[in-house]
Order: structure tokens, then sequence, then C-alpha cells
């Protein structure tokens, strides 16, 4: 069966750095790229970021392009995403999901809560 | 790269038919046939409902179905039931090699 696991929620003050994860199981985790989707409080999806692990090619999106990274390490099946310098308004769920081709997420993880604030 | 087109609320009664619309642009719905739509209950993950425009993935009811037309694609539910109320968002490729969410519809069950 295929599972997106995420890592858990977080609750930092800003200017300080994160690191969240997302680890997949049930597949060949180096063959699907992986991408990362923010949900702030009641608002809708947008992509951030999507990586392929097999090479770590990465695309972001314009809008987070120099805002986070996202990186893989495919020998334990895991992408992540990071801020080096959060701000209140990074304050969202953030999803993984498995992207088939360029096409469509099939699977999502359960999301991770990041609440920043001082 | 502007969020695809979609209504804010659309509403409707059990037992009928609606139609969500998502408008983009000649280079993101118009250009492939890569437009796919996701369901979000509150407090739930997205979940997949239709992928390459009109295909549904194993488990998901054959009262959801998708098409499009020019640069703007649809979602279709027929016999509306409760269970169906949730947020509804379409998602495509762009000519750029990068992605597109839709703003979301938020549907209620009268």
């Amino acid at each position: 069966e295929v599972q997106l696991v995420q890592s858990g929620a977080e609750v930092k003050k800003p200017g300080e750095s994160l690191k969240i994860s997302c680890k997949g199981f049930g597949y060949s985790f180096s063959t699907y790229r992986i991408g990362w989707v923010r949900q702030m409080p009641g608002k809708g999806l947008e992509w951030i970021g999507i990586i392929f692990p097999g090479d770590s090619e990465i695309r972001y999106s314009p809008s987070f392009q120099a805002q986070v990274t996202v990186a893989a390490d495919k020998s334990i099946s895991t992408t992540f995403l990071q801020w080096s310098s959060l701000k209140a308004s990074d304050t969202a769920i953030y999803y993984c999901a498995r992207l088939v081709g360029f096409r469509y997420f099939d699977y999502w993880g359960q999301g991770t809560l990041v609440t920043v604030s001082s | 790269q502007s969020a695809l087109t979609q209504p804010a609320s659309v509403s409707g009664s059990p037992g009928q038919s609606i139609t969500l619309s998502c408008t983009g642009t000649s280079s993101d719905i118009g250009a492939y046939n890569y437009v796919s739509w996701y369901q979000q209950h509150p407090g739930k993950a997205p979940k997949l409902m239709i992928y390459d425009v009109s295909n549904r993935p194993s488990g998901v009811s054959n009262r959801f179905s998708g098409s499009k037309s020019g640069n703007t694609a649809s979602l279709t539910i027929s016999g509306l039931q409760a269970e169906d109320e949730a947020d509804y968002y379409c998602f495509s490729f762009t000519r750029s090699n990068t992605w597109v969410f839709g703003g979301g519809t938020e549907l209620t069950v009268l």
C-alpha cells in the first residue's frame, strides 16, 4: 500500500529554522516526483516545489523560489521542506503528495501543521 | 503564473447535478489534457477525484465526471449527496513546465 507519512506538527518563533519531512512507503521512491503544497488557514492549495528523487531535479513555484528549500534523500525514501528563517506568514498546513508523471497527485500525506508565532 | 479561476462557492440540493468550472489559459488548461480535480473535506488531506481531464481513479464514485472545452475544465457531480459537501480544487500542468491550482470552490449541499 502506498503511503506518504509526514513529520509532526511544529511550533516555532519568527526567525527560527525548520525542516519537515515526508517518507514514502509501498512504492519505488526514486521513480515518482513528490510535491509540497501549502494551505494557509482558511485558504486554498498552493504548490511550492516538486522534486524528482531519482536525480534531485527540483522545480519551484515562482511564488516560493528563494523562500524555502526542497530536498530528498532517496536512501531513506524521504523528502524535506525547509526554511532558514521562518515568518509568521509561513503558518500553514504543508502537504506532500506523489505526482504521477507531470500530471496529477495520486497520494497525499496527512499534512504537517506549522505554526510560527512569537 | 496566476491561479486557475474557480467560482468561490456553488450549492445544490440532494439528487441534483452540479457543474464546477475551472478556467485557465492556452498556456495551462488549453495546452495539455493534464487537468485533475481534488476533493477536500474540512481537516482532511485532498483526495484525487479526476485525472487527465476525465479519468476516474479506482474507488471514486461514477457520479463524478470531468470534461474540458478550450481553456475551461469542468467537474460534474450527479445525484448530489450530503457527503459531497467539500472544497474542490482543479490543478493543471503548464507550458512553463510548472503547475497551478485553482482557487477552490466550496460546494454546499442544501
